[in-house]
């Protein structure tokens, strides 16, 4: 039964403080991408990675960082530095970014500022 | 800079009418195209896709309509269901560009009532 995984469903964090948001997929795809969705603004690319360990930024990379250690995972921390937290966010996967542009999308964490 | 144009946030469509969609891009480097259909708290999915050397593609009660010269592209859905009351997301990616990442709009809420 592949497919991707995020957890928690629900976070909450404090102020100041950092969290991390899991991503894990079991489709052999290469590439991995986090997206954040706020009401009326569609979905926002945080950031994306083509193979393992290397990542690029997307359009709003500041206060979150990634890593990809191996091709299933792909963290995304949203630091002390993201001064507006609260959204939806969603990970998702493709085989590859040449070889087709259908990304699958994980269930996404909605992350709450305390 | 919004690349992908969905000028409607809503639509409300009866049961058993053809539902129609629309989307605007600007890049006309542009070459392939995807809906995305998404519930409330889920990630979203993906429904159907256009290349750019076609300007029609049709799955099922699904069909996807191209105006290149236009930069224009339209999703019909008919006949409407209440299952197909969701938000629709239309997302465009150059697939020769090394950047390998979807653009999407920001969607559309289809309510679609008995």
């Amino acid at each position: 039964d592949g497919g991707i995984t995020q957890s928690p469903k629900y976070l909450f964090r404090k102020e100041g403080q950092n969290v991390t948001l899991s991503c894990e997929q079991n489709l052999n795809h290469d590439a991995m991408y986090w997206y954040r969705q706020d009401p009326g603004q569609g979905l926002r690319l945080i950031y994306y990675s083509q193979i393992v360990n290397d990542f690029q930024k997307g359009d709003i990379a500041e206060g979150y960082s990634v890593s990809r250690e191996k091709k299933e995972s792909f963290p995304l921390t949203v630091t002390s530095a993201q001064k507006n937290p609260t959204a939806f966010y969603l990970c998702a996967s493709s085989i590859g970014v040449r070889t087709t542009e259908t990304q699958y999308f994980g269930p996404g964490t909605r992350l709450l500022v305390l | 800079d919004q690349q992908v144009k969905q000028n409607s946030p809503s639509l409300s469509v009866q049961e058993g009418r053809i539902s129609i969609l629309n989307c605007d891009y600007t890049n006309s480097m542009f070459d392939y195209f995807l809906w995305y259909k998404k519930y409330p708290a889920e990630g979203p999915t993906f429904l159907i896709s256009i290349s750019s050397i076609k300007d029609k593609n049709e799955d099922g009660r699904f069909t996807v309509f191209l105006n290149k010269s236009a930069k224009h592209l339209s999703l019909h859905i008919v006949p409407s269901q209440p299952g197909d009351s969701a938000v629709y997301f239309c997302a465009a990616i150059t697939r020769g560009s090394t950047l390998g990442r979807l653009y999407f709009g920001r969607g559309t809420q289809l309510t679609v009532w008995p």
